[in-house]
């Protein structure tokens, strides 16, 4: 069985361009997960999805980064304008089930970098 | 709030040595669960072990051992017989029940180093 995958796995841009990041979750995960980390930082929550639905953005630090998750599969995190202290390591995680804490899986990550 | 902490950032040790990482925290709620993670060099988290709150057993994986406190909300982790493999930054999670959607709060991460 697949894990979560999740591209690209690096992305160097400049500051004010826009980055896309996408997660593909483990097949019949129903919650996905978004976190972060920033140099020096703790993994920090950002959101979390329960099929299509936002369940919890409470960790999405402002309105230049927008998620989505259309028809409850995969998921995309847009950047837009990035910023330098959005530079970091951009994880995703899935786990099953609803109502119930399931193990999170996470992905490799994408490591962003802002110039 | 939830809130964890792991006071070492980096431990060094030989190879066949025991290795004990801290990990302390803090919840009002009376379930959690507490969870390790391991990122070796190649970026990716590996889970490692689920505990829940009404679960104080000690577990024991193989070379790897977990030790839960509620007493002192500590939940630290042993690696014996340390091996190069080991080399690695481990992560521990808290996350709440009562949290909307389990989101994990982490630890700051212990980076491990084990020479040959």
């Amino acid at each position: 069985e697949a894990g979560v995958t999740q591209f690209p796995s690096h992305s160097v841009i400049e500051k004010g361009q826009t980055v896309t990041l996408r997660c593909d979750p483990i097949s019949g995960h129903d919650n996905l997960y978004w976190y972060r980390r920033v140099m020096g930082k703790e993994i920090k929550f950002l959101l979390h999805f329960v099929k299509e639905s936002k369940q919890d953005e409470s960790g999405m630090p402002n309105n230049r980064f927008l998620a989505e998750r259309t028809g409850g599969t995969y998921s995309t995190l847009k950047v837009q304008p990035a910023e330098l202290e959005d530079s970091g390591v951009y994880f995703c995680a899935s786990s099953q089930g609803q109502g119930a804490i399931g193990t999170q899986y996470f992905g490799p990550g994408t490591r962003l970098l802002v110039l | 709030a939830q809130k964890v902490t792991q006071a070492q950032t980096e431990i060094s040790v030989v190879e066949k040595e025991d290795v004990t990482l801290d990990c302390v925290y803090e919840t009002r709620d009376t379930t959690y669960y507490l969870f390790w993670y391991k990122q070796p060099p190649s970026g990716e988290l590996v889970f490692l072990i689920r505990r829940n709150s009404f679960d104080e057993q000690n577990e024991i994986s193989g070379r790897y051992s977990w030790n839960f406190q509620k007493s002192t909300s500590s939940f630290n982790f042993t690696i014996t017989a340390s091996q190069v493999v080991d080399s690695a930054v481990y992560f521990c999670a808290l996350s709440e029940w009562e949290a909307a959607g389990n989101k994990l709060t982490f630890g700051g991460g212990t980076r491990v180093l084990v020479k040959p």
